[in-house]
């Protein structure tokens, strides 16, 4: 079956630090790929996406270039701020499941100090 | 403002009682989808609908049952819940499948006593 695997968190950070944050995934087809992010109290909103092998999905510094040579879709940002503190979930759509359900992996909490 | 609602944010109910929590869309999304998110597992597929009158089962059903009886709205009901049902819950939607941008709900925080 699918999978998405993410390093475990908390990864903890001061201002204006790079940050990268791992994700492998495992499917039967050529998945989509997606980052999701989560702020406090709040549902989980679209922060980029990945369709076909080496697209590179960015939005608000954020950048992931989908690597089938290595199944993986690595979260960077160059200069991070307070307020992207938050839980970062990688995931995936899986072409051979008709895209109808999203694989999610566990989560990485960031937290970026003043 | 396009958004998905969800209601009650939170809830306190006690083992066996029938509950349901209600998710509702204003953006004609044919696709909606429940998940439960707990500690260390992430988010968990409930129950998803690809249109009215068509639900199928995710990765954790049991326990669990939804309609579709119209396009906006996407019940999930728990007939008789217990204690490792305690989760947060959120309902997303959206207009192409999972390919397309999930809007979310703010969640719903239930405890089963």
């Amino acid at each position: 079956g699918n999978s998405v695997t993410q390093m475990e968190g908390p990864v903890t950070l001061s201002e204006e630090a790079f940050l990268t944050i791992n994700c492998t995934y495992t499917a039967t087809g050529y998945p989509s790929l997606f980052w999701y992010v989560q702020y406090p109290g709040e549902g989980l909103q679209l922060l980029l996406k990945a369709t076909k092998a080496d697209d590179k999905g960015s939005n608000k510094g954020f950048e992931a270039t989908y690597r089938k040579e290595t199944t993986s879709f690595h979260l960077e940002k160059g200069s991070v701020q307070v307020s992207d503190s938050a839980v970062y979930f990688c995931a995936l759509a899986d072409p051979l499941s008709g895209y109808s359900t999203l694989t999610f992996g566990k989560g990485t909490m960031l937290l970026v100090s003043p | 403002e396009a958004q998905v609602t969800q209601n009650p944010r939170y809830l306190i109910t006690v083992t066996g009682k029938k509950l349901t929590v209600t998710c509702s869309q204003n953006m004609n999304h044919e696709y909606m989808s429940w998940y439960r998110q707990d500690p260390g597992l992430g988010l968990r597929q409930i129950y998803y609908s690809m249109n009215v009158e068509v639900t199928d089962k995710g990765d954790v059903p049991e326990g669990y049952k939804v309609s579709r009886k119209e396009k906006r709205n996407f019940p999930l009901i728990l007939e008789s819940p217990s204690p490792n049902q305690t989760s947060l819950y959120f309902c997303a939607s959206s207009g192409g499948g999972p390919r397309s941008p999930l809007h979310f709900g703010n969640g719903t925080r239930l405890t089963v006593t």
